[in-house]
């Protein structure tokens, strides 16, 4: 299976900052990457796929980049509605594997 | 609009089944694959189960290959999840999942959820 290594856990963050989370693949997985946004008590929703493409309707302070092994997913100007945990998905070969989240707070 | 809706969930004992359902509407689930994705309490998101839009091919995570299967019933427009001989480690919520891409793929973006069905094994 391939692991999906995500950074930080959790973040300390405040309204109006830039924000970077890292995912890393065990393998080369090209562009194969999702993230989602997943607040309390609620299903995840999709923000950005094949690692840079902003899903339909998701505000465009969301961006993604990277391929191969390395990836990251940045929130441009943070707004209070952000504050959720995000999670990057591999799906260049099934299992789809998941990073174990980053979880953002208020500082 | 495209809307999921996960049914069957409950408390059970361990060893014991659970058959779990996905309604979908706003779309024409034939040309989809479906797949369910769980979340232990306080915990990340597991990958569970995929079918293929016409339910021919179908995958499994290791840790429920054997005692899960996944089916759908596309002229009623859902897909269940049959959960057998459960164990507690099983806890947690399930959603299914579309596919965000039509027809042959079996892996992408999950691009449309349920809210989830609660499943609590315990004795």
């Amino acid at each position: 299976d391939i692991q999906m290594t995500q950074s930080p856990s959790s973040l300390s963050v405040s309204v109006g900052d830039r924000v970077t989370i890292t995912c890393r693949a065990s393998q080369d997985i090209s562009n194969s990457l999702n993230w989602y946004q997943q607040k309390p008590g609620k299903a995840p929703d999709l923000l950005i796929y094949d690692a840079s493409l902003l899903e339909t309707g998701v505000p465009s302070r969301f961006s993604g980049s990277g391929s191969g092994t390395d990836f990251t997913f940045t929130i441009n100007s943070l707004r209070p509605e952000d504050i959720a945990t995000y999670y990057c998905q591999q799906y260049d070969h099934l299992p789809l594997t998941f990073g174990q989240g980053t979880k953002l707070e208020i500082k | 609009q495209v809307q999921l809706v996960e049914s069957g969930g409950g408390a059970v004992q361990p060893g014991r089944s659970l058959r779990l359902s996905c309604l979908a509407s706003g779309f024409p689930l034939r040309n989809y694959a479906m797949h369910w994705v769980r979340q232990a309490p306080g915990k990340g998101l597991e990958w569970v189960a995929a079918m293929s839009y016409d339910g021919t091919t179908d995958h499994y995570a290791e840790s429920v290959k054997g005692r899960f299967t996944i089916s759908r019933d596309n002229s009623k427009n859902r897909v269940f999840l049959q959960m057998n001989s459960l164990k507690v480690e099983d806890t947690g919520i399930y959603y299914c999942a579309r596919l965000g891409s039509i027809v042959a793929a079996m892996r992408g973006r999950l691009d449309s959820w349920g809210q989830g069905t609660q499943v609590a094994v315990s004795s």
